[in-house]
């Protein structure tokens, strides 16, 4: 079945340091990918997303690109501010229009100022 | 516009108890979706409700199950809780046509049950 493998936390960086989250899937056929950002006491937001190969997914500063000969969605962003300490998931569907998500175990990043 | 909403917030059960969540969806939406957090990973799909129908399930044993109201809100139902239910439950909610969703999830801030 459908998985997500995401990289192990927690994440501590300094304000201002460049941010790489990994994240590989596997999955049949061509799903669309998705990172979604969760605050303390919130649910979960959609951060960005992309729905096939080669497409760059932005939003806040943060970037991913949809890799499917690495089988990789990593996250990336060039200056990490304190409030981007949250906990970041990331997570496939397939392409069959459900919109079931498959969510990795989440990276819990803590930005220090 | 109230996004997702669900309740309670927060809830303590003991182990064989039964126990119902609620979700209200985003105004407009007509498909909802229930999954489950355990803490330090993430969300599992439990089920999706659609035209009152469940429409998907996930790897989950029968004592879940749920319900679609004809305005479009839902219920979660546990039976015989057990410890391992403890978790965040969340309900997410989005807009489906022609019979595939076509528009992204939004998700209510979730229900924390503890099985005691």
């Amino acid at each position: 079945g459908d998985s997500v493998t995401q990289m192990e936390g927690p994440v501590t960086l300094s304000e201002e340091a460049f941010l790489t989250i990994n994240c590989t899937y596997t999955a049949t056929g061509y799903p669309s990918l998705f990172w979604y950002v969760q605050y303390p006491g919130e649910g979960l937001q959609l951060l960005l997303k992309a729905t096939k190969a080669d497409d760059k997914g932005s939003n806040k500063g943060f970037e991913a690109t949809y890799r499917k000969e690495t089988t990789s969605f990593h996250l990336e962003k060039g200056s990490v501010q304190v409030s981007d300490s949250a906990v970041y998931f990331c997570a496939l569907s397939d392409n069959f229009g459900n919109e079931k998500l498959t969510f990795g175990t989440g990276t819990r990043l803590t930005i220090i100022p | 516009d109230a996004g997702v909403t669900q309740s309670p917030t927060h809830l303590i059960k003991t182990r064989g108890q039964q126990v119902t969540l609620r979700c209200s969806p985003k105004s407009g939406h007509d498909t909802v979706s229930w999954y489950q957090q355990a803490l330090g990973q993430g969300p599992q799909f439990i089920f999706q409700y659609y035209e009152e129908e469940e429409r998907q399930r996930g790897n989950f044993p029968d004592r879940f199950s749920g319900h679609q109201f004809p305005n479009y809100s839902s219920e979660l139902n546990v039976n015989a809780l057990l410890l391992g239910d403890s978790a965040l439950y969340l309900c997410a909610s989005s807009l489906t046509g022609q019979g595939a969703l076509k528009e992204k999830l939004f998700f209510g801030s979730g229900t924390q049950l503890s099985v005691l």
